[in-house]
């Protein structure tokens, strides 16, 4: 079936690096999704990529992914407080004619000084 | 600017209450979403609709029901509300193209059921 696993929390000082990593199950996915989402808000796209591509750069922001092991990663460099939220990765199956997300729990981010 | 907007960001209802959520996008989407987000379990989808009068159920359609009557409103409805459906709630919507799929949510409304 399809799956999103992403570990829940994460605690980085501030001007440090932070990576998130995500682990999905379903292989026909051809894009996949980050989502950040800040207290009180829906959610927003963040970045995403295609499944061809092992790696999108987006200023801070770098996506790795292995799609031999179905793993995904997020680094988000010199991370600020406003980066505070819960970032949830999410994979498009075809089994939903890739009009469907499937969401991981998400990995609420905590940035101190 | 695209947006999608819900009716309410807090709501508070009894137990055994009909409860109407609404969801209005205003991108013309083809695609729109009823999730339902809990600490720990991320976003399930409740019900999915891919045109007017198009419903498909999702991971946990069970207590809810939905309408679209017009292509940019999609309501979900609680037929009889339960402590157990206290939650986010979080409506998205998309177009119907290819793969690459980006949903557009709103900022959710904050359900109690007492």
């Amino acid at each position: 079936g399809e799956d999103v696993e992403q570990s829940l929390f994460l605690s980085v000082r501030e001007g440090d690096s932070s990576v998130i990593n995500c682990t999905y199950t379903d292989s026909s996915s051809t894009y996949l999704y980050w989502y950040k989402q800040e207290p009180g808000a829906g959610l927003q796209l963040l970045t995403y990529i295609f499944s061809n591509m092992d790696m999108k750069q987006d200023q801070r922001l770098t996506v790795l992914l292995n799609k031999k092991d179905k793993h995904l990663s997020l680094r988000i460099a010199d991370t600020q407080t406003g980066d505070s939220a819960i970032y949830f990765c999410a994979e498009t199956p075809r089994s939903g004619g890739y009009n469907k997300l499937i969401f991981g729990a998400g990995t609420r981010l905590a940035v101190h000084p | 600017d695209v947006k999608v907007t819900q009716s309410s960001r807090y709501l508070v209802k009894r137990t055994g209450e009909k409860v109407f959520l609404e969801c209005v996008q205003d991108m013309d989407h083809e695609n729109m979403f009823w999730y339902r987000q809990d600490p720990g379990l991320g976003l399930r989808l409740i019900y999915f609709s891919y045109d007017v009068k198009m419903k498909e159920k999702g991971d946990i359609p069970e207590g809810y029901s939905v309408s679209r009557e017009k292509k940019e409103r999609f309501s979900l409805i609680l037929e009889s509300a339960s402590t157990n459906q206290t939650s986010m709630y979080l409506c998205a919507s998309s177009l119907r193209q290819g793969s690459h799929n980006e949903q557009f949510f709103g900022p959710g409304t904050r359900l109690t059921v007492l």
